[in-house]
């Protein structure tokens, strides 16, 4: 069965520095891959998602994350983090059953 | 568009009851998915409905049943709550005709089992 690992359940940056998340996933061959975001109380927000291609995808708010097949990892990244980024972030990937399988999550907080 | 609406948002329920969540998905779009969010955790898929029928299922009990009218809304029903039941759940939806998984996801339901 595949699974998803963030490995850092908790981070702490401070505002203007930067950020990699981390995610690593476990399937037999390439899955679709997404990172989302929660705010507290909020749904899910789709932040980026790699299908195939060029292997830095952008996504939204100003993060990008890359696709390593050698390492099965979809890290996510941003130069700058401002303090409204502080949320929880989950990576997920779809192995084509049109169904998401989550990681558990990184806990993103801002200091000022 | 009011993208994905869910009802209600919080719920509060004793063992034993049972319970149904209400779903209604973005326009155009007519697949519907189901996720238990437990506190700490990842979201959990429970089971898609296309077409008003089940078409993928989780790792997750009889209990756990689900429907989708031709407007393509959607229940989900938990039968005999227990308190492993409380937990966030969450609706996605999607257009099968657009390649890929493009989930849109609602802002939840938080059902606490006392």
């Amino acid at each position: 069965a595949q699974s998803v690992t963030q490995p850092d359940i908790h981070i702490t940056v401070s505002e203007g520095a930067s950020l990699e998340l981390r995610c690593n996933y476990s399937y037999g061959a390439t899955p679709y891959l997404f990172w989302y975001v929660q705010s507290p109380g909020q749904g899910l927000q789709l932040l980026l998602k790699y299908f195939s291609g060029d292997t830095l995808v952008q996504g939204i708010k100003g993060f990008e994350a890359e696709f390593k097949r050698s390492q099965s990892s979809f890290n996510l990244r941003k130069p700058s983090v401002h303090w409204s980024d502080a949320a929880e972030y989950f990576c997920a990937i779809d192995t084509g059953r049109r169904a998401l399988t989550f990681g558990s999550g990184t806990r993103l907080q801002v200091q000022p | 568009d009011a993208g994905v609406t869910q009802s209600p948002t919080h719920l509060i329920k004793t063992r034993g009851q049972q319970v149904t969540l209400r779903c209604s998905p973005k326009s155009g779009h007519d697949t519907v998915s189901w996720y238990q969010q437990a506190l700490g955790q990842g979201p959990q898929f429970i089971f898609q409905y296309y077409e008003e029928e089940e078409r993928q299922r989780g790792n997750f009990p009889d209990r756990f049943s689900g429907h989708q009218y031709p407007n393509y809304s959607s229940e989900l029903n938990v039968n005999a709550l227990l308190l492993g039941d409380s937990a966030l759940y969450l609706c996605a939806s999607s257009s099968r005709t657009s390649g890929g998984v493009r989930e849109f996801f609602g802002p939840g339901t938080r059902l606490t089992v006392l």
